[in-house]
């Protein structure tokens, strides 16, 4: 159980295109997701939190017209990058959370864009 | 903001030794430690979590340590096989439910 999906794993654009990442919990309800970044050989950095229902909170450097963020459904949250440009290159990650599990998060398999 | 420090940021065993990877924290609130595995181009995957109530977890081949007054804690892997060869992050997290990572330790198990 708490199987969390993205799509798609790869994406190649052309700089000044959108992309949109799907982030799907498969069997289970969830309120909150999260938006990671991450860059080669570096950690997860919080992009922003995602609440169903509600706005996207984001964190500190972070453009939020440039990474739209949409949690339409309880199992549903959508980043778009906006325009994107090859310093926007990165492994995108996001995570759910289960009711009743206060702090677990559980984690997609990624999404590596790459912006030509 | 909670600041978290993650050492060593590599370390090579061999197989059958153990393997312990250490992590501080800076705020006292907090009160949830999960590590995580990252294998290459996946999402991290959950192996093991302590609340901090506890003061050591263990499942099988690995345990959790947390020591909340010098606030660190530390995963263990014992009998280390080549397939735990990986990147091991800790995180913590606190009531705002956001996990604050560590840098990552790059795991390899020598056969």
């Amino acid at each position: 159980g708490a199987v969390v999906s993205q799509h798609p794993s790869r994406v190649i654009c052309k700089s000044g295109t959108s992309v949109k990442i799907e982030c799907r919990s498969l069997d289970f309800q969830a309120t909150t997701m999260f938006w990671y970044r991450q860059f080669p050989k570096q950690s997860l950095m919080l992009m922003a939190t995602s609440n169903e229902g509600s706005k996207a909170t984001y964190e500190q450097g972070v453009e939020k017209d440039k990474f739209l963020i949409n949690h339409a459904s309880l199992t549903l949250s959508t980043l778009t990058v906006t325009s994107a440009h090859p310093e926007d290159s990165s492994f995108y990650i996001c995570s759910a959370v289960l009711a009743g599990r206060y702090n677990e998060q559980f984690f997609g398999p990624g999404t590596r864009l790459t912006v030509l | 903001g909670e600041n978290v420090e993650q050492h060593p940021s590599t370390l090579s065993v061999q197989e059958g030794d153990s393997a312990v990877i250490k992590c501080t924290y800076s705020d006292s609130a907090s009160n949830y430690f999960p590590w995580y595995k990252q294998e290459l181009g996946k999402g991290p995957q959950l192996i093991i979590d302590i609340r901090s109530n506890v003061g050591e977890k263990k499942d099988q081949r690995i345990a959790v340590t947390l020591n909340k007054t010098a606030k660190h804690f530390s995963l263990h892997i014992t009998e280390t096989q080549p397939e735990d060869s990986a990147v091991y992050f800790c995180a913590v997290s606190g009531s705002a439910r956001q996990l604050t990572f560590g840098s990552g330790t790059q795991l390899t198990v020598l056969p």
